[in-house]
C-alpha cells in the first residue's frame, strides 16, 4: 500500500511568486493534515480536513494560505504571494479515523528567496 | 494550552548503548495521547511509538520504549542497542480530542560508531 506522498519535494521560488503544494493521502484516509516546520522551530499545525471539509484551519497563518481538497482525494496548499517567513518544511498527514495515527508523507521543502 | 517540550537539541550516544531522549508535556485534559516520530535525513517523518493517559503500563516497539511518568508529565524515549541508523531527528508530540498534534522542537540523536 502507498503511503502518503507529497509534490515537489522542494521548492524555490522567488518573493511575491506563487507555489502550489500536492498532497496524495493514503487511500481510503479521510483525514489529512498540513503541518509546517520552519527552521529551528517546532513542527505547527496548520489545517485539517475531513474528506473536503475544513474541520479545523485555525493553524493557517493569514490568507495568502490557500489549502483546498476537491473530492476529498488529494489536497493542495497554494501560497501567494509567497514571502521570505514562509520558508520551511511543509508535512501532509493522513489517517483514517480523526483519533488514529496520522501517517505523514515526507514533507515539501520550500524556499522563498 | 499543550506544549511539548524538548530540551536537549543534541544527543550523541555509542553504537549498541542505550539512549534517554526527554519530553515533557503540559496540558489541562486528563485524556490524551503522547507519540515519538522519528525524521532521518531523507525527511520523512516515522511514528515510532504511542502512549495514552489512561495506560497502565509504558508502552514498548521493540528497541523503543516510552518512559512515561504521568506526575511529572514526562514522556522520554528510550533507545536501547543504538544502531547508526538510528542517527535522526526525534520529535514528541501530544494531542487531546480533537486537537491538533503539538510536537516539540525536537532532538537530534548522532549514533557513533
Amino acid at each position: 500500500e502507498a503511503g502518503v506522498t507529497q509534490f515537489p519535494s522542494h521548492s524555490v521560488i522567488e518573493k511575491g511568486q506563487t507555489v502550489t503544494l500536492r498532497c496524495d493521502p493514503i487511500s481510503g484516509h479521510d483525514n489529512l493534515y498540513w503541518y509546517r516546520r520552519v527552521m529551528g522551530k517546532e513542527i505547527k499545525f496548520l489545517l485539517h480536513f475531513v474528506k473536503e471539509s475544513k474541520q479545523d484551519e485555525s493553524g493557517m497563518p493569514n490568507n495568502r494560505f490557500l489549502a483546498e481538497r476537491t473530492g476529498g482525494t488529494y489536497s493542495t496548499l497554494k501560497v501567494q504571494p509567497a514571502e521570505l517567513e514562509d520558508s520551511g518544511v511543509y508535512f501532509c498527514a493522513s489517517s483514517q479515523v480523526s483519533l488514529g495515527e496520522q501517517f505523514f508523507g515526507p514533507g515539501t521543502r520550500l524556499t522563498v528567496l | 494550552a499543550q506544549k511539548i517540550t524538548q530540551t536537549q537539541p543534541g544527543m550523541f550516544v555509542q553504537e549498541k548503548e542505550a539512549v534517554t531522549l526527554d519530553c515533557t508535556y503540559d496540558t489541562s485534559d486528563p485524556s490524551y495521547g503522547l507519540f515519538w516520530y522519528k525524521q532521518p535525513s531523507s525527511g520523512e517523518m516515522i511514528f515510532l511509538i504511542y502512549q495514552g493517559s489512561y495506560d497502565q503500563q509504558n508502552a514498548t516497539e521493540g528497541r523503543y520504549s516510552l518512559n512515561f511518568q504521568k506526575a511529572r508529565k514526562s514522556a522520554n524515549l528510550v533507545i536501547s542497542a543504538s544502531q547508526l541508523g538510528d542517527s535522526a531527528m526525534y520529535f514528541c508530540a501530544m494531542r487531546s480530542g480533537n486537537t491538533p498534534l503539538v510536537f516539540g522542537k525536537g532532538t537530534r540523536l548522532s549514533v557513533i560508531a
